[in-house]
């Protein structure tokens, strides 16, 4: 257990609608970073917050949003659905915000997103 | 922005043989290279990391090697095990500011007994 909560875990919507990706990271991180991962891409970087502020940002969508909270949890918006959204989204936690150089990142077991 | 390519994207070995992943970077300011292992159904977890000021760094049957000048890195597993079957990613970051870490593409070890 990474101690990175991740809700809901498996998600089915229809093109055109909107989900939230929830994020809790383990006690005491203050960085939270979204990825998503598909079968042909890996693992691509979306967007980083450190307490509560945009630290880095990927190629996110523009369709795509997210935000800390003070409270140091995280979601991930996704709206306007289409198909190719359809992936695993992983939050992952670090103690510090320098991009991961400054430790490990601990991931979650993801959130599976289906589009239909 | 930094570019990580991985190869090979899949491997089968035998219990007992060694494997090993190979990866190059495009940023030269990278200094921080980490491998993480996702096993089916889980998120990633770092197994071993090496920094620009090492050449390389063991922990029991698994080491990295970084060569800075040719701007690539590898993974060796030793001895492998049926449980060393996974999906492996290299990944590189700098510490410079609105930098993030870089996953490859993956590589998924196979290990048949």
């Amino acid at each position: 257990d990474s101690g990175v909560t991740q809700t809901p875990k498996h998600l089915i919507t229809a093109t055109g609608q909107r989900v939230t990706l929830r994020c809790s990271p383990r006690s005491g991180d203050l960085s939270v970073y979204w990825y998503q991962q598909s079968l042909d891409q890996g693992l691509q970087f979306l967007i980083q917050y450190y307490n509560g502020e945009e630290r880095a940002k990927g190629n996110i969508l523009e369709r795509f949003s997210a935000q800390q909270f003070p409270d140091l949890h995280s979601e991930l918006n996704l709206s306007s659905l289409e198909l190719g959204d359809s992936a695993l989204y992983f939050c992952a936690s670090s103690v510090g915000g320098s991009g991961g150089a400054s430790g490990e990142l601990f991931f979650g077991e993801g959130s599976r997103l289906t589009v239909l | 922005g930094e570019n990580v390519e991985q190869h090979p994207s899949t491997l089968s070995v035998q219990e007992g043989d060694s494997a090993v992943i190979k990866c190059t970077y495009s940023d030269s300011a990278s200094n921080y290279f980490p491998w993480y292992k996702q096993e089916l159904g889980k998120g990633p977890q770092l197994i071993i990391d090496i920094r620009s000021n090492v050449g390389e760094k063991k922990d029991q049957r698994i080491a990295v090697t970084l060569n800075k000048t040719a701007k690539h890195f590898s993974l060796h597993i030793t001895e492998t095990q049926p449980e060393d079957s996974a999906v492996y990613f290299c990944a590189a970051t700098s510490n410079q500011a609105g930098t993030a870490l870089i996953f490859g593409k993956g590589t998924t070890l196979s290990v048949s007994s």
